[in-house]
């Protein structure tokens, strides 16, 4: 059973582009998540989707950033105007179900680094 | 979201068990303890979770006070490649929260 995969895995873009991050997540799990890690710094929640559905973005920034997960295909977390703020690693984690107690899964993640 | 404390760093021998405590006095009856482990810059690694009673896998034993309040992640025979940063989550639904974590260093 393979586990969460990222594309790519390392992603340069210069100021001013757009970053597209994929995630695909284990077979049998509808639940993903998106957390980011800046440099020297913990990790940090950003959004939780469910298939079509955005159920938590309490952790995304305001501007710029946004994610999907369609009913086919992978999870998409989208940078536009990246800025040098934003080069970090992204990483991605699914579950069969949201409550107390399904365990997550992390993929290796996308080391994001803008010039 | 219940808040954990736990030690910044510890040191281990290697082949000798290895004791990451984490306090969590605020957790909520539901709330589950979860411990992930992140080496390197890799992606963080799932190891165990627990409510009330004592867990263990092939990675490791998860003890919980009986009043909930505390727990403790023990790695029976700790190894070179578990030198990680170890965190304990309480988690509601949906997203975890990472604080600091352990850092643990295991020696030869």
């Amino acid at each position: 059973n393979a586990g969460v995969m990222q594309n790519p895995r390392h992603l340069v873009r210069r100021r001013g582009q757009e970053a597209r991050l994929r995630c695909s997540p284990m077979k049998g799990h509808s639940h993903v998540y998106w957390y980011r890690q800046l440099p020297e710094e913990g990790l940090k929640f950003m959004v939780y989707l469910q298939k079509e559905n955005i159920i938590d973005e309490s952790g995304m920034p305001k501007e710029r950033f946004s994610a999907e997960f369609p009913k086919e295909g992978p999870s998409i977390l989208r940078i536009q105007q990246v800025v040098r703020g934003d080069s970090a690693a992204y990483f991605c984690a699914s579950s069969r179900d949201g409550m107390y107690d399904y365990e997550q899964y992390f993929g290796p993640g996308t080391r994001l680094t803008v010039t | 979201d219940a808040k954990t404390t736990q030690p910044p760093s510890m040191d281990c021998a290697e082949g000798r068990a290895a004791n990451l405590p984490c306090n969590h006095s605020t957790i909520s009856g539901n709330e589950y303890v979860y411990w992930y482990r992140q080496i390197h810059s890799q992606g963080p690694q799932y190891i165990i979770h627990g409510l009330k009673n004592n867990e263990t896998n092939e990675m490791a034993s998860l003890i919980i006070t009986e009043d909930r309040k505390s727990s403790t992640l023990i790695l029976p025979h700790a190894t070179l490649r578990d030198t990680a940063v170890y965190y304990c989550i309480v988690k509601p639904t949906g997203k975890l929260i990472f604080g600091q974590g352990t850092t643990l260093q295991v020696k030869p």
